[in-house]
């Protein structure tokens, strides 16, 4: 089984609508992550979450909102999704280590397409 | 300026050939770096991380310039399957401590 999950792969809504995706990991990190990649643009990041209580902006949080359930669960949410929210949403998650750095894990991807 | 930046190719190159990527950063606060690798599609792979000293992995071999600000990835003898994006990823230490993706470089290898 996967170590980070993403639900749903694919999705498509109309402009308006409230999306949520959402993400699970059988990692025990407690580090979780929402980006999003456009075509030459690479990841951005929307939110990110260190704890269960403690949850930070990204560079691209307007129009998104997060909320870590649990240690396990990170989700985000668009309020009133409009078109250019289209793009590939990945979650992720790290255990960080100083020496070592940060090194993330990602879950496969939802495909959000705003009509 | 972005704060890390790669050429964004695409790099076609046949198969055995040796191709460099090339990555600089701007933040002299930066203190771990990475490449990861990523399918069309799919999501981005830990690739290896990259030391001051150097480090290789099979036909992979990364190198940091902290001086330059500057990290390469070296892949000698290229296979049909290392075609992909490459990400330049650095972990900086300033007012809190964030992960920046490059935007990548696109590889074609090609028969």
């Amino acid at each position: 089984d996967a170590d980070v999950t993403q639900t749903p792969r694919n999705r498509i809504t109309k402009t308006g609508k409230r999306i949520m995706l959402e993400c699970s990991q059988t990692k025990g990190h407690d580090r979780m992550y929402w980006y999003r990649q456009d075509p030459g643009l690479g990841l951005r990041l929307i939110y990110y979450s260190f704890d269960v209580k403690d949850i930070n902006k990204g560079e691209i949080s307007d129009g998104y909102s997060v909320s870590r359930q649990a240690q396990a669960k990170f989700s985000l949410s668009l309020e009133s999704a409009i078109p250019n929210q289209t793009a590939l949403y990945f979650c992720a998650t790290s255990d960080f280590s100083g020496s070592a750095g940060d090194t993330q894990y990602f879950g496969p991807g939802t495909r959000l397409t705003v009509l | 300026r972005k704060e890390v930046e790669q050429d964004p190719g695409p790099f076609n190159v046949p198969e055995g050939a040796t191709v460099a990527f090339n990555c600089t950063y701007s933040n002299s606060a930066s203190q771990s770096f990475f490449w990861y690798r990523q399918d069309c599609r799919k999501e981005p792979k830990l690739l290896m991380s990259v030391y001051s000293s150097g480090n290789e992995d099979g036909r992979f071999t990364a190198q940091l310039n902290r001086a330059s600000q500057y990290i390469s990835l070296l892949i000698r003898d290229s296979k049909l399957s290392d075609s992909a994006t490459y990400l330049c990823v650095v972990n900086v230490a300033t007012g809190g401590f964030k992960t920046i993706f490059g935007a990548g470089t696109r590889l074609f290898v090609k028969a």
